[in-house]
């Protein structure tokens, strides 16, 4: 079935850049997706790409598709302390019908 | 601008009860997810409906059932709730099931004892 690899944790320093790595294992997937979750809340979408693009920058936010390798990564520029959350990767099952999640990358930002 | 709205936010439960979970969009959205979430698990999809009528199972189904009462709603009911159903539990909605952006309500955490 279908896949999403990320590591667990990710500790920077504000100001630094942050990149969260993840891995898929479904290639038909069209889309791709990085949600943010902060302390008590539900999940807020970041940003998605298109399986078609290699690259999409969203203000501080670049998303890096590797279709090859099945390699999606998020970078943060100028990480703040308010970036401190979970963020998770996810792609769409292979029926199309849900997502499916990797299990989040807790991103902590010290001052 | 509610969004997702799901009550209760939060639940104790003894083992063997049972209750029913409750989630509403106001987006007019055709497909209505329920997932779990568990330390070190990430989000877990226990069913979905991709529109109303039609409900699906996911990953993780077992010991859940679910009711798509109208467009809106989206209910998951515990018959007998078991410690190993101890988690948050979070009702997403989607405009479709194809590559849409999914909203998230707030969740509900979920205790049983």
């Amino acid at each position: 079935g279908e896949d999403v690899e990320q590591s667990l944790f990710l500790s920077v320093r504000e100001g630094d850049s942050s990149v969260i790595n993840c891995t898929y294992t479904d290639s038909s997937s069209t889309y791709l997706y990085w949600y943010k979750q902060e302390p008590g809340a539900g999940l807020q979408l970041l940003t998605y790409i298109f399986s078609n693009m290699d690259m999409k920058q969203d203000q501080r936010l670049t998303v890096l598709l590797n279709k090859k390798d099945k390699h999606l990564s998020l970078r943060i520029a100028d990480t703040q302390t308010g970036d401190s959350a979970i963020y998770f990767c996810a792609e769409r099952d292979q029926a199309g019908t849900a997502l499916i999640f990797g299990k989040g990358t807790t991103l902590s930002v010290s001052s | 601008n509610a969004g997702v709205t799901q009550t209760p936010k939060f639940q104790v439960l003894k083992t063997g009860q049972s209750m029913t979970l409750q989630c509403a969009q106001d987006m007019n959205h055709n497909s209505m997810y329920w997932y779990r979430q568990d330390p070190g698990m990430g989000l877990r999809l226990i069913y979905y409906s991709a529109s109303e009528g039609t409900t699906d199972k996911g990953e993780v189904p077992n010991g859940y059932n679910v009711s798509r009462l109208n467009k809106r709603e989206f209910s998951l009911r515990l018959e007998s709730a078991a410690p190993s159903q101890t988690s948050v539990y979070f009702c997403a909605s989607s405009a479709g099931t194809s590559n849409t952006e999914a909203f998230f309500g707030q969740g509900t955490r979920l205790t049983v004892v």
